[in-house]
């Protein structure tokens, strides 16, 4: 199967401060999918790219689909401590499997 | 508009047992997928199914089978339970431009 790889594994975030993760994979994608997901709950939707070298915000989140079609970036400006979570991204494949990365845990910095 | 629910919340059972889980999409959608997330790591994709039928199969043994219903609902079954099997398992919602909603988890644990 396909294998993402998402770094960082984990960050600290300072309030106000612009975070970025990304993510690669040895497979090429059709469709790049950022999701955040909070203890004892399902994953939610953030972003959906569809194009190679997309660029589509939502709000303080930016993601871009890589043109190569393996690889994508998740930025989050001016952060906020509600930010903190686990951000996983996921790619979809024409065999109708959506592959996930391992995620990276967001944290505020104390 | 009510988003993806899922049943039961939790649940524990013996190694050995079997184990169905539940899922209803969002109104419209016609595609169901199921994951499994054990702690610490990203959801695995199970299966996919859209009008009933399986569309996509992940690498899972043969004890895990689903189905779904003509009102689009779907079911998930594990049969012959091992330890190993205890992880959160969520079922998406795919809307017709392959954007996948989550609904909030069933909680499995095999003891």
């Amino acid at each position: 199967g396909q294998q993402l790889n998402q770094s960082p594994q984990s960050m600290f975030i300072q309030e106000g401060e612009d975070v970025s993760m990304n993510c690669t994979s040895s497979s090429i994608f059709n469709t790049w999918l950022w999701y955040k997901q909070e203890p004892g709950e399902g994953p939610v939707l953030l972003i959906a790219l569809y194009k190679a070298g997309e660029l589509t915000s939502n709000g303080r989140l930016t993601a871009q689909f890589g043109i190569t079609r393996k690889d994508s970036f998740l930025n989050i400006s001016a952060s906020i401590p509600s930010d903190v979570g686990i951000y996983f991204c996921a790619g979809f494949s024409n065999d109708y499997k959506l592959s996930f990365g391992a995620g990276t845990t967001v944290t505020v910095r104390a | 508009d009510a988003g993806v629910t899922q049943s039961p919340t939790h649940l524990i059972k013996t190694r050995g047992q079997h184990v169905t889980l539940r899922c209803s999409p969002i109104s419209g959608h016609k595609s169901v997928s199921w994951y499994q997330q054990v702690l610490g790591q990203g959801p695995q994709f199970i299966f996919q199914y859209y009008e009933k039928e399986e569309r996509g199969r992940g690498n899972f043994p043969d004890r895990f089978s689903a189905r779904q219903f003509p009102n689009y609902s779907s079911e998930l079954n594990v049969n012959a339970l091992l330890l190993g099997d205890s992880a959160l398992y969520l079922c998406a919602s795919m809307s017709s431009s392959y954007e996948q909603y989550f609904g909030p988890g069933t909680r499995l644990t095999v003891t």
